[in-house]
């Protein structure tokens, strides 16, 4: 399974850009690199996937280079409530080692002051 | 559309003893994974339940069980409780997708259990 490094923590002010870099060097061909929010005393939800290039919502984009060894959510003017834990995983989901399993790393702590 | 409850919210229980934790998924949702997050952690998976049984299991002892009943909503017990198993339980429902698994799983708002 692909490892996921990304920072710690990062600070950001409102109504800025922000961006987290994860890096997956071992990533696979089958696998997609899903990214997930987490606010304290609530459980993680689902907020990006992509497998290459990029991937817009209403929440975020996710970039992918071409050779998918890391991506990066980006989070359009943020505000104090994008407060929370952002989590990178990386896997083919439906493979026999991960059969449906989220696998969870550390996670980026992002702190939107005023 | 409600989304996916656990519950109790809190449990305080003592070194020894046995815990039930509840969750009920998603609606429309047939498929329910729960996992364990200690205090600045991740959530790590425990087990995953679809038709009624486990179908994938993660790196945890015995004394982790599990029960899926036919309206979909599943069951945590954990026996011989240790002060290692404090930590936030979270339950997560999906559908099955194409190949049986889903990467977008809902989340619960978690029940914290202290062992003391």
């Amino acid at each position: 399974l692909a490892k996921t490094t990304q920072p710690i923590s990062m600070d950001s002010y409102e109504g800025q850009e922000v961006n987290i870099t994860c890096s997956h060097n071992n990533i696979a061909t089958n696998d997609y690199i899903t990214w997930y929010q987490q606010f304290p005393s609530q459980g993680p939800r689902f907020i990006i996937q992509g497998y290459k290039t990029k991937v817009t919502n209403e929440v975020a984009s996710l970039f992918i280079p071409a050779d998918r060894k890391s991506s990066t959510l980006s989070l359009p003017r943020v505000s104090l409530s994008d407060t929370a834990v952002y989590y990178c995983l990386v896997g083919d989901i439906g493979a026999d080692n991960q059969g449906g399993k989220l696998i969870f790393g550390q996670g980026t702590e992002l702190s939107v002051k005023p | 559309d409600a989304g996916v409850t656990q519950s109790p919210t809190h449990l305080i229980k003592t070194r020894g003893q046995q815990v039930t934790l509840r969750c009920s998924p998603k609606s429309g949702h047939d498929t329910v994974s729960w996992y364990q997050q200690a205090l600045g952690q991740g959530p790590q998976f425990i087990f995953q339940y679809y038709e009624e049984e486990e179908r994938q299991r993660g790196n945890f002892p015995d004394r982790f069980s599990g029960h899926q009943f036919p309206n979909y909503s599943s069951e945590l017990n954990v026996n011989a409780l240790l002060l290692g198993d404090s930590a936030l339980y979270l339950c997560a429902s999906s559908t099955i997708g194409g190949q049986g698994y889903s990467y977008e799983q809902y989340f619960g708002p978690g029940t914290r259990l202290t062992v003391t």
